[in-house]
């Protein structure tokens, strides 16, 4: 069965340098969730959407900016690099906005800043 | 406020024993509960969940949770661990709004 694809699974960037992490989600699931994971930290709730639109949002920094297209796969944007910025980031989806059931996470996209 | 709360950060088991993590929540209305387990740089498996009904839920690799709302509990048991057990193991609850509410994880370590 098709999982949530997420790209690039491995990213380095420079300080102060922008990445952009993608999140392909489950067919049909139009709600996507990101999450980001420290070394040795559970997962910090970033942004989610539902229907293109945002629907939540956590701890993103200012800035970290994301959207979802219309066929519902997420981009999260991250720009001005800092070294704590270096970390495991989770995409996660699911059907129907609220109340909607448990998450399907992507295997994650490594982040490391230099 | 909603939150999860795992008292045990490591845990450490011989092969062969039982295990049980425990699992507090703190929410509102009726809970969804799950349990993930995550291997070292791989993403989260749903180990089981639950909605609703029967209060002890069976999920994969032999893994169960019980859910005790007198308690706020959702303790993950396995009667026998597998080497291959040994990950990190996050007890979460939602949604609520549109968010999922992790707790800070249980690392497991299994003795040969």
């Amino acid at each position: 069965a098709a999982g949530v694809i997420q790209s690039p699974r491995h990213l380095i960037k420079e300080k102060r340098e922008t990445a952009t992490l993608k999140c392909y989600p489950i067919p049909r699931h139009d709600t996507v969730y990101w999450y980001q994971q420290g070394p040795g930290q559970d997962p910090q709730f970033l942004i989610s959407f539902y229907e293109k639109m945002q629907s939540d949002k956590g701890s993103i920094p200012d800035r970290f900016s994301a959207q979802q297209f219309s066929d519902y796969h997420s981009e999260l944007n991250m720009s001005s690099l800092e070294l704590g910025d270096s970390a495991l980031y989770f995409c996660a989806s699911t059907m129907g906005g609220e109340r909607s059931g448990e998450l399907f996470f992507g295997e994650g996209s490594r982040l490391t800043v230099l | 406020a909603q939150s999860v709360t795992q008292p045990d950060i490591h845990i450490t088991v011989s092969e062969g024993a039982s295990l049980e993590l425990r699992c507090n929540y703190s929410y509102g209305a009726t809970p969804y509960l799950f349990w993930y387990v995550q291997s070292p740089g791989q993403g989260l498996q749903l180990l089981l969940k639950y909605f609703s009904g029967d209060t002890l839920v069976q999920g994969i690799k032999g893994f169960e949770a019980e859910f005790k709302r007198s308690q706020s509990s959702f303790n993950l048991r396995k009667p026998s661990v597998h080497w291959s057990d040994a990950a990190e193991y996050f007890c979460a609850v939602g949604p609520t709004g549109n968010q999922f509410y992790f707790g800070t994880g249980t690392s497991l370590t299994v003795i040969p």
